[in-house]
């Protein structure tokens, strides 16, 4: 069956400008998550949906950035005011309930560069 | 500061040697997991573990956890090309958090 997908798989853009990341869970899951990983590190958490709403933010590490997950499906993970410091491979995950050792299933990832 | 430290950072070696690799936490941890990822793919998951000092064996990796839930160990007999890549060990900190909680890695080479 189809695991998780992102998209765009590569995004290249300027300091300051906006950028809107997509990830399409595995279907029938209703946790989702968001991870950053830098260059040479393990991922770090963003953000966690259980349905439609954000069940904890407290990764997200400034208000530039934001994420939706409007019909508790696909989820977009939008940065405001792009800076260096943000690029890096932003990892999308998906879970069947979100419960203790629910296995989260990883997507590819998209790589994000600021320049 | 890493909440969980992973050991060694890298690892070069021949095929069929064997090898383990840490990770160590001065947090508890109520369950803890091993992932390996590949070059441009999300990390995939090895295995779970979840009792203090419980083992558990796929095929030539053995994977511990330690009896306080603070660290845990993968052992890999006989490496292979096919083991090379990237490990991570992520913990679940018994908050009510779902987020996993991942080390820096250890970046594997297996020489033929």
């Amino acid at each position: 069956g189809a695991g998780v997908s992102q998209t765009p798989s590569n995004k290249v853009t300027e300091k300051g400008k906006y950028v809107e990341l997509r990830c399409d869970p595995i279907s029938g899951h209703t946790a989702l998550y968001w991870y950053r990983q830098s260059l040479g590190q393990g991922p770090e958490f963003l953000i966690y949906f259980q349905g439609t709403g954000a069940a904890d933010d407290s990764g997200l590490p400034n208000d530039r950035f934001f994420a939706v997950r409007p019909e508790g499906s696909v989820s977009t993970l939008k940065i405001q005011r792009t800076e260096r410091g943000d690029s890096a491979v932003y990892l999308c995950a998906s879970s069947l309930r979100g419960t203790y050792t629910d296995e989260q299933f990883f997507g590819p990832g998209t790589r994000l560069t600021v320049l | 500061t890493q909440l969980l430290e992973q050991s060694p950072q890298f690892l070069s070696i021949q095929e069929g040697e064997n090898l383990t690799v840490y990770c160590n936490s001065s947090s508890v941890f109520s369950s803890l997991q091993w992932y390996r990822q590949e070059p441009g793919e999300g990390p995939v998951l090895l295995v779970t573990v979840v009792t203090g000092g419980e083992v558990k064996k796929l095929k030539r990796l053995t994977f511990q956890f330690g009896d306080a839930r603070k660290d845990s160990s993968l052992h890999i007999t006989a490496a292979q090309p096919g083991d090379t890549g990237l490990y991570l060990c992520a913990g679940e900190r018994n908050t009510g958090r779902r987020a996993l909680t991942f080390g820096s890695g250890t970046r594997l080479q297996v020489q033929p």
